[in-house]
C-alpha cells in the first residue's frame, strides 16, 4: 500500500510569488490535513479536509488556502510569499472506519522563500 | 483551544536504558485522542503510539508504552531497551474526538529531541 505522497520535495520561491503544494493520501483515506513546521513555531495546524469539505482551519492568514478533490488528493496554495513562509509543509491522511487509527504523514515539502 | 506542553527540549540516554518523555495537555474536551509521533532526521513523521481518552488501560506497542493520567492531563512515553534507531524528535499530539466523519487536526507539543548514545 503506497504511503502519503507529497510533491515536490523541495521548492525555492521568490518573495511575492505564489506556490502550490500537492498531497496524495493513502488509498481509501478521505481525510487530509496540512501542517507547517518551523524551528521557531514548531508544528502548526493549517487545515483539514474531509470529502472535499474544509472542516477546520488553523490560525493562518488568508494567503494560505487549500482544497481537496473528489479522489481525496489535496493541494495547498500560498499566495504572495513572505520570507517567514519558509518551512517544512507536512500533509497527513487518515481513515475513519469507526476505530480511529491515527494520521499517516508524508515526507513533506521543504519550501524556501528567498 | 487545546495546548500540549513538552517540558524536556532534549534528553540523552545510553543504549539499552529506559527513558521517559513527558507531556501534559490542557483541554475541556471529554472525548479525545493522544499520540506520540517520532520524527527522525529523514523528517518523516511516524506514529509511535496512540491512546483513546475513554480507555483507562495504558497503550503499549512493543518497547513503547504510555502512562496516561487523565485527571492530571498527563501522557508520558516510556521507551524500554532504547536503541540507536530511537534517536529522533518526539512529538506529543492531541486530537479532539470526531463526530460525523473527519477531524479537526492535531495539536502538537514543541517536541523532545531524544539522543541514544552507544
Amino acid at each position: 500500500k503506497a504511503g502519503v505522497t507529497q510533491t515536490p520535495r523541495y521548492l525555492i520561491k521568490t518573495r511575492g510569488q505564489q506556490v502550490t503544494l500537492s498531497c496524495s493520501p493513502i488509498s481509501g483515506h478521505r481525510s487530509v490535513s496540512w501542517y507547517q513546521q518551523t524551528p521557531g513555531q514548531g508544528l502548526q495546524f493549517l487545515f483539514e479536509y474531509f470529502s472535499e469539505t474544509q472542516r477546520n482551519k488553523g490560525n493562518f492568514p488568508g494567503r494560505f488556502s487549500g482544497r481537496q478533490f473528489s479522489n481525496s488528493r489535496s493541494e495547498m496554495n500560498v499566495s504572495t510569499l513572505e520570507l517567514g513562509d519558509s518551512a517544512l509543509y507536512l500533509c497527513a491522511s487518515s481513515s475513519w472506519t469507526g476505530e480511529y487509527g491515527g494520521y499517516t504523514f508524508g515526507s513533506g515539502t521543504r519550501l524556501t522563500v528567498v | 483551544a487545546q495546548t500540549v506542553t513538552q517540558s524536556q527540549p532534549e534528553m540523552s540516554v545510553q543504549e539499552a536504558e529506559t527513558v521517559t518523555l513527558s507531556c501534559t495537555y490542557d483541554t475541556s474536551e471529554s472525548n479525545y485522542y493522544l499520540f506520540w509521533y517520532k520524527q527522525p532526521p529523514s523528517r518523516q513523521m511516524i506514529l509511535v503510539i496512540r491512546q483513546e481518552a475513554y480507555k483507562q488501560q495504558n497503550a503499549t506497542e512493543n518497547r513503547f508504552s504510555v502512562n496516561f493520567q487523565k485527571a492530571a492531563k498527563s501522557f508520558s512515553l516510556k521507551i524500554s531497551d532504547s536503541q540507536l534507531g530511537d534517536t529522533a524528535m518526539y512529538f506529543c499530539a492531541f486530537m479532539k474526538g470526531y463526530s460525523g466523519g473527519g477531524a479537526d487536526g492535531l495539536t502538537f507539543g514543541k517536541g523532545t529531541h531524544l539522543i541514544i548514545q552507544p
